[in-house]
Parts: structure tokens; C-alpha cells; sequence
């Protein structure tokens, strides 16, 4: 059974940079059939994709925050991790790892696995 | 990007009755549509893809369909675990887009 976890520190300052990490277990970062993907809820403005690492090495990122994110893996340890730079009060989110199929042979199709989730609150 | 509009925001429902949820895509996004259930404090949960497919252990009370820009959600008769938020999601185009929501309250 595939399971998601997110760590990371719950406070960030404004202007620094938010880093979380999501550990996969049951399952590998470097299968060919998925993408490995970070998604945030807002209190108000609810779901957002965030982007994607893909088992090749290729990520896409939501034009939005594309100047401001990077999602790298390390497969050494099975997990892939979440960089934003720069964040002001609006990145306050509950952020989630979730795993995409890249194929539609690979059911279920959209998010079928996602972590608990964790709060990351942007406050001086 | 596709913008997804789900309505109503809220819709109360007495235990037993029938609930249809509505969600309009802004451009066609064939059948890739997705429908998600959140209770407070979870992390969403898939329940139906493909539009109309239902996702492993989703009782079959839960039904859906549509394809291009119009899709609905369908609970045949409600049971109380089933009040929670419910989200429309399209993943045929990029970036991947979500709906805002209707909430199921009881009546």
C-alpha cells in the first residue's frame, strides 16, 4: 500500500524560503508511471496544483508560482521535496504530496493517493 | 487555465434524500474529471474519476457523469458520513485545476 508523508517546519517567515519533503513508502519516486506532485489548500481560495517531479527527472510547475518553486527527488531516499521561495502571507496553506498517473492504463486515473497533509503558517 | 465553477456552494440534504452536485468546466475537458471528498482536518479523498468511474471501495450510492465542459455528482441516498465538501477536479489540461467546492450539510 502506497503511503505519502509531508514534514517540514509549520512557520516560516516572510520572505524566506518554505521547504517541506514528502516520504514515499510502497512505491518508487523512480517508476516511469507517475507524478510525483504538490498541491496546496487555502482557507479561502481553496485547492491549488503546485507542480510535479516526474520519475525522469522532469518536473512542470503551475505558471503562477513557476518563478518561485522548485520540486526536486532524492531517490536514494524515495522522497521529493518542495521549495518556495520568497513567501509573503498568501502561502499560507495546508501543502500536500500526492501521486498523479501518467498513463491512463495505471488506474486511478487524477490524485488517488494523498498525504495527511501539513499546516505551514507564514508569519513574522 | 481551466477554471472550474461548482454549484450551489452549499446544498442541505435530509439523511435518505438524493443530493446532485453540479460542476462546469470554462473549456472541454473530455472525461478527465475527477470528484474528491473532504471532511474537516482530512486530506481529500478520490472518489470518482474518469467522470464517471468510481474509485476503489466507493459505494455505489455515488455516482457520476457528464463529459466536455458539464459533469454532476450524484448521491443516491444520503448516509451521515456522507456530509462533507466535495470538489470537481479536471486533469486534462495544465496546470491541473479544482473546483471551489459544495459543501453537503444536513437539513
Amino acid at each position: 500500500q502506497v503511503q505519502l508523508q509531508e514534514s517540514g517546519p509549520g512557520l516560516v517567515k516572510p520572505s524566506q524560503t518554505l521547504s517541506l519533503t514528502c516520504a514515499v513508502s510502497g512505491d518508487s519516486i523512480r517508476s516511469d508511471d507517475y507524478y510525483w506532485t504538490w498541491l496546496r489548500q487555502h482557507p479561502v481560495r481553496g485547492l491549488e496544483w503546485i507542480g510535479y517531479i516526474h520519475g525522469s527527472g522532469n518536473t512542470y510547475y503551475n505558471p503562477s508560482l513557476m518563478s518561485r518553486v522548485l520540486v526536486s527527488a532524492d531517490t536514494a531516499d524515495n522522497r521529493f521535496s518542495l521549495k518556495l521561495i520568497s513567501v509573503t502571507a498568501a502561502d499560507t496553506a495546508v501543502y500536500y504530496c500526492a501521486r498523479e498517473p501518467k498513463y491512463r492504463r495505471t488506474p486511478p486515473e487524477a490524485f488517488g493517493v494523498w498525504g495527511l497533509g501539513t499546516l505551514v503558517t507564514v508569519s513574522s | 487555465e481551466t477554471v472550474m465553477t461548482q454549484s450551489p456552494a452549499t446544498l442541505s440534504v435530509s439523511p435518505g434524500e438524493r443530493a446532485t452536485l453540479s460542476c462546469r468546466a470554462s473549456q472541454s475537458v473530455s472525461s478527465d474529471l475527477a470528484w474528491y471528498q473532504q471532511k474537516p482536518g482530512l486530506a481529500p479523498r478520490l472518489l470518482i474519476y474518469g467522470a464517471s468511474t468510481r474509485a476503489t471501495g466507493i459505494p455505489a450510492r455515488f455516482s457520476g457523469s457528464g463529459s466536455g465542459t458539464e459533469f454532476t455528482l450524484s448521491i443516491s441516498s444520503l448516509q451521515s458520513e456522507d456530509f462533507a465538501v466535495y470538489y470537481c477536479q479536471q486533469y486534462n489540461r495544465w496546470p491541473r485545476t479544482f473546483g471551489q467546492g459544495t459543501k453537503v450539510e444536513i437539513k
